[in-house]
């Protein structure tokens, strides 16, 4: 059973480009939601998606946006990148009724030059 | 104030000996109370989940919440270098989706 996949591992742009992460869920998750964690730091969490809407957004600003696919899958857009979104991007599945119970991916490391 | 505070450590201790680790919060609302181990260049990994006060063990490892004192530990029994990894709290309102995350304790265990 292939727990959460993200792509690319590794990431490195420069400063106002534009950025797409991938996320595939745990084999029977419908959930999935995305967080930040810079270094040193514990994971910030950016938005869930469930049934391919928005449930939840935090404290980030509308540069970053996301989708959530038929299959689950997930994708996390940054625009116009800051030398600050550098960071290890998480990806973590559930199901919508166990949220706290989440199964993280490795993340991608995103470094912004 | 900071609504999780956390001690960054880097804490290192002799194998077999117990480990505690800490978390205080504010947030009153605060319903669900977690433990996620993460180890170098991996994504957390769920240790622990309870959502009342008092203590819940899992083989090594038990977690114990006072909600009245607004603190969260976790116990780590003959801890093994395999243990070692940062350790990070987590709390969550009950009808919210995010996680509230602590900075995560960096814990080394030496043999």
């Amino acid at each position: 059973d292939a727990g959460v996949t993200q792509s690319p591992t590794h990431l490195i742009k420069t400063r106002g480009q534009q950025v797409t992460l991938r996320c595939s869920p745990k084999s029977g998750h419908d959930t999935v939601s995305w967080y930040q964690q810079a270094l040193g730091q514990g994971p910030q969490f950016i938005f869930q998606y469930y049934e391919e809407e928005e449930r939840q957004r935090g404290n980030f600003p509308d540069r970053f946006s996301g989708h959530q696919f038929p299959n689950y899958s997930s994708e996390l857009n940054v625009n116009a990148l800051l030398l600050g979104d550098s960071a290890l991007y998480l990806c973590a599945s559930s199901l919508a009724a166990m949220t706290g119970k989440l199964f993280f991916g490795s993340g991608t490391q995103l470094s912004v030059l | 104030q900071k609504e999780v505070e956390q001690d960054p450590g880097p804490l290192s201790v002799p194998e077999g000996a117990i480990v505690s680790l800490n978390c205080t919060y504010s947030n009153s609302a605060f319903q669900y109370f977690m433990w996620y181990r993460q180890y170098s260049r991996k994504g957390p990994e769920l240790l622990m989940y309870t959502y009342s006060s008092g203590n819940k063990e899992d083989g090594r490892f038990t977690a114990q919440v006072d909600k009245s004192s607004k603190y969260i530990s976790l116990f780590i029994r003959d801890s093994q270098p395999s243990d070692s990894a940062t350790y990070l709290c987590a709390f969550r309102i009950q009808g919210a989706q995010k996680l509230v995350f602590g900075q995560g304790t960096r814990l080394t265990i030496n043999p």
